[in-house]
């Protein structure tokens, strides 16, 4: 069966400055999706980024970014130039062969003024 | 703007007293979805809807059901909530492609007294 694993239940980073969140999951499927939703305090969960694993480009979507290592089965984001409005709960997601998303722990993301 | 919309935001219950909770959808989506989450956990997938095939989790207790009259709404009844039942419950829908971005709603807050 597949898993998600966020090793970091917390991080946090200064207001302009550059954090990665980390993924790592494992399945025997080779073809599949990755996403990264973001849950703001008492806002609704909303899509971050989403990566597909046949292609070998990183994901951009503007300051947030993905390093997608397939071989290592890692999927971390990075947040450039963080803002306030950033500070959330971080979940990673795993879209199995039904189409189900299997969800990671998730990070807190505190930013520092 | 299409959305998820969530009724009621906040639902307060008695031990044992049934509830139900309402998600409706302008995104004319095949797909919903009814996530269970406490506190800074990751959603848990109760059950889904595709289309009108019902699709129940394995580990979903008896004591939620599910209801779907049409496309746009779908209903979370618990018919006799237990303390463990208090969290966040998550409406979510999706159009299946190659992927499946879930767009959710802002939840309903459960308490039960």
């Amino acid at each position: 069966a597949q898993t998600v694993t966020q090793s970091q239940p917390e991080m946090s980073v200064q207001e302009a400055e550059t954090v990665t969140l980390s993924c790592t999951y494992d399945t025997s499927e080779s073809d599949y999706y990755l996403f990264w939703y973001k849950q703001p305090p008492s806002r609704q969960m909303i899509l971050v980024i989403r990566q597909e694993a046949y292609k070998q480009q990183n994901a951009t979507e503007n300051r947030f970014s993905v390093n997608f290592q397939k071989a290592a089965k890692s999927f971390s984001l990075k947040i450039s130039d963080s803002q306030l409005g950033d500070a959330a709960m971080y979940f990673c997601a795993y879209q199995d062969s039904n189409y189900q998303l299997i969800w990671g722990a998730g990070t807190k993301l505190i930013i520092k003024p | 703007d299409a959305m998820v919309i969530q009724n009621p935001r906040y639902q307060v219950t008695q031990f044992g007293k049934p509830v139900t909770l309402s998600c409706s959808q302008t995104l004319n989506h095949n797909v919903m979805y009814w996530y269970q989450q406490k506190s800074s956990q990751a959603p848990k997938l109760l059950f889904h809807y595709y289309d009108k095939d019902f699709n129940n989790e394995a580990d979903t207790p008896d004591n939620f059901q599910s209801r779907r009259p049409n496309t746009s709404f779908c209903f979370l009844d618990i018919r006799s909530p237990g303390l463990g039942d208090a969290a966040m419950y998550l409406c979510a829908t999706s159009r299946v492609s190659s992927y499946n971005e879930q767009f959710f709603g802002p939840g309903t807050r459960l308490t039960v007294l």
